[in-house]
């Protein structure tokens, strides 16, 4: 089965609410990363998580590894947040990437 | 830094023809990486390479796909006798060890007609 499952595959907020973006792994793993990427765009990093949390900016990543979850927090939300959250799990033994199905935020004005 | 490039940007092939990818890691990034990206399946991982040498091409469909590394400085993805169903956005990836520096380039678009 699959082996990195991210949700919601769709959010839609109004500018200044907060977003939780989850992704559940069921594999052993070096680390959790997560990107952003705008439509017709190419992949930004913006965490590189092997557990604990991570904070940038708005942005916060919290990886766990016992539970088997990462989540990716954006305060204040802003319209150019909107874009697609993809996060990837770097499998235990791989330096290759398995990636969620991502998750397309739309922040409104 | 011009990052990872990839090149061409946008590519039309006919069914039946051949296509071939070009990306350039960064300098001093021991591995690179092929993706493939489509609405359908989303980003699925080719193959990669660390220091030249082919590590894992077990994404790679293993007819009419072959990928090389005849040096540090570029990588080639080529693709014989394309279909359309080969019509993706192909990433580039590199880093400089276990995955902590992973940048991506701009994609090639293609498209098998």
């Amino acid at each position: 089965g699959q082996q990195v499952q991210q949700s919601p595959a769709s959010l839609v907020l109004q500018e200044g609410e907060n977003a939780e973006l989850q992704c559940n792994f069921s594999t052993s793993l070096n680390s959790m990363q997560w990107f952003y990427q705008r439509p017709g765009g190419s992949l930004v990093s913006l965490f590189y998580n092997p557990s604990g949390t991570k904070h940038s900016g708005r942005l916060t990543s919290t990886t766990v590894i016992k539970e088997r979850r990462s989540s990716l927090h954006i305060s204040s939300s802003q319209t150019t947040d909107s874009g697609t959250y993809l996060c990837a799990l770097e499998p235990s033994g791989s330096w290759q990437l398995i990636f969620g199905s991502g998750t397309q935020l739309t922040v409104m004005p | 830094n011009a990052g990872v490039i990839q090149t061409p940007r946008h590519k039309v092939t006919g069914k039946g023809q051949e296509a071939t990818l070009w990306c350039e890691p960064i300098s001093g990034h021991s591995a690179v990486f092929w993706y493939r990206q489509t609405i359908v399946q989303g980003l699925e991982f080719l193959t990669y390479f660390r220091n030249q040498a082919p590590i894992d091409d077990s994404g790679m469909p293993k007819e009419r796909f072959s990928a090389q590394m005849p040096n540090q400085s570029h990588s080639t993805l080529k693709i014989q006798s394309t279909q359309p169903q080969d019509s993706a956005v192909y990433l580039c990836a590199s880093s400089l060890d276990s995955g902590s520096d992973y940048t991506f380039g701009s994609g090639t678009r293609l498209l098998v007609i």
